[in-house]
């Protein structure tokens, strides 16, 4: 099944340092989006890219999409304790149902 | 608040007990999810409705796991004879066909412990 994969699985960064998770997947996709989780709570959309563009930005994060490699990466800029959550790629899977992988557990110490 | 809503929050059961949980989507999302997330994992796939149709379950839903949608509004989830291995917590999601970017939307999640 298609599920995003994410890499590193642990990230530990100082507040003020950027934060870059990655993303594979396997197969084609129309988009693929990003999601946070919080501990104990459920999951936040974040942002999604489209397959036609390589570059999209939201506020600090910023969110490249390379379909040749079938790859995605997510960085947060200027990073801040509350940014402390996991992230999750997902690329949809046939009728735009959305599975999800280990995800990158992001820790940033204040 | 319209945001996606799971009750209970919390539940803890003893080993081969009944429990249900409920979800109420986003009043005007005709798609419903449900997850399951053990800690430190990503949120498993467990089944997805469309209105009240149940269009997928996944291979992980045994039969003592059973899913509702009746009126295609709220939804239900039932775990039969619990064992120590269902607990996790259970996510809801939702989301309306047809926009543009597939967004879900979820709840808080009900946690379930089995002594």
């Amino acid at each position: 099944s298609q599920q995003g994969e994410e890499d590193p699985q642990a990230l530990s960064i100082q507040e003020g340092e950027n934060a870059t998770m990655n993303c594979s997947y396997k197969t084609s996709i129309n988009n693929l989006q990003w999601y946070r989780q919080n501990s104990g709570r459920g999951l936040v959309h974040l942002i999604l890219i489209r397959s036609n563009e390589r570059e999209k930005h939201s506020g600090r994060l910023r969110v490249t999409l390379d379909t040749s490699k079938k790859s995605s990466s997510l960085l947060i800029t200027a990073s801040r304790a509350a940014d402390t959550a996991s992230y999750f790629c997902a690329p949809p899977q046939a009728g735009n149902m959305l599975t999800f992988g280990g995800g990158t557990r992001l820790m940033v110490k204040p | 608040d319209t945001g996606v809503s799971q009750n209970p929050r919390h539940k803890i059961t003893k080993r081969g007990q009944n429990v249900t949980f409920r979800c109420d989507p986003i009043s005007e999302h005709n798609r419903l999810y449900w997850y399951r997330q053990t800690l430190g994992q990503g949120p498993e796939f467990l089944t997805y409705f469309q209105n009240e149709a149940q269009l997928e379950k996944s291979r992980l839903l045994s039969d003592r796991f059973s899913a509702e949608r009746p009126k295609g509004s709220f939804s239900t989830l039932e775990i039969q004879r619990t064992e120590q291995g269902d607990s996790a917590m259970y996510l809801c999601a939702s989301s309306l066909v047809g926009t543009s970017s597939g967004e879900l939307f979820f709840g808080e999640g009900s946690r379930l412990t089995v002594l």
